[in-house]
């Protein structure tokens, strides 16, 4: 049974860097792709970026130079960094694996999200 | 940047059919799909690929395309079916993902 788990600090500091972890049992992270994505409170998903298996990633390109996404196969984990975070950062993240195929790509498992606050 | 666009609400009463569009100008190029959001609770596919159905979701979900306008039909619809949906695509170049705004369904 797939399941995942995001866990981090729910507090950040304006200007700090928002760390989280997503732990994946149930399946190796080296089998599929992996993607964080978020939800501000009350409103609707954010696509954050794609970690892949083959150790690439990409970004909204909206985040894009304050994001990163890695896959650490040794805990069998995806991290999720996001510098110089302000208010605006203050969601709910979940981390989502990826399902791909020729021109096809969506998220068939959730973790239940990790709500952050950035406050000071 | 590019923009999928839901409305965001729509009402039926129990046992009626709900339909939810989702717009944008790539959808005849890049495939959509819908996901189910409960209160509380993460997101859930319940179509992918257009009109392709995930094993485990009910059968009176369905999807269909029509150049720039994807829709999701919830037939019969039950007070367990009142959540958030979510369109989601990619841009033109197929790099860039993209959720719609969401829309709301309330049943009566």
């Amino acid at each position: 049974q797939v399941q995942l788990q995001e866990s981090g600090p729910g507090l950040a500091k304006p200007s700090e860097t928002l760390s989280l972890s997503c732990s994946v049992s149930g399946v190796s992270i080296t089998s599929f792709h992996w993607s964080w994505v978020r939800q501000p409170p009350g409103r609707g998903l954010e696509w954050l970026g794609y970690g892949y298996n083959t150790g690439g990633s990409s970004y909204n390109p909206s985040l894009e130079s304050r994001v990163t996404i890695s896959l650490d196969t040794s805990k069998n984990q995806v991290s999720l960094k996001l510098r110089s975070v302000t208010a605006a950062d203050t969601a709910v993240y979940f981390c989502a694996r990826v399902v791909s195929s020729s021109g096809y790509e969506y998220f068939d498992y959730w973790g239940q999200g990790t709500l952050v606050t950035v406050s000071p | 940047s590019y923009e999928l666009t839901q409305p965001p609400s729509v009402s039926v009463s129990p046992g009626q059919t709900a339909r939810i569009t989702c717009s944008g100008d790539a959808l005849p190029k890049q495939y959509a799909y819908w996901y189910q959001q409960k209160a509380g609770q993460a997101p859930v596919v319940v179509i992918y690929k257009d009109s392709e159905r995930p094993s485990g979701i009910s059968e009176r979900f369905s999807g269909s395309s029509s150049g720039t306008t994807v829709t999701l039909t919830i037939s019969g619809v039950q007070a367990e079916d009142e959540a958030d949906y979510y369109c989601h695509s990619t841009d033109s170049s197929g790099t860039v993902v993209v959720f719609g705004g969401g829309t709301k369904l309330t049943v009566l």
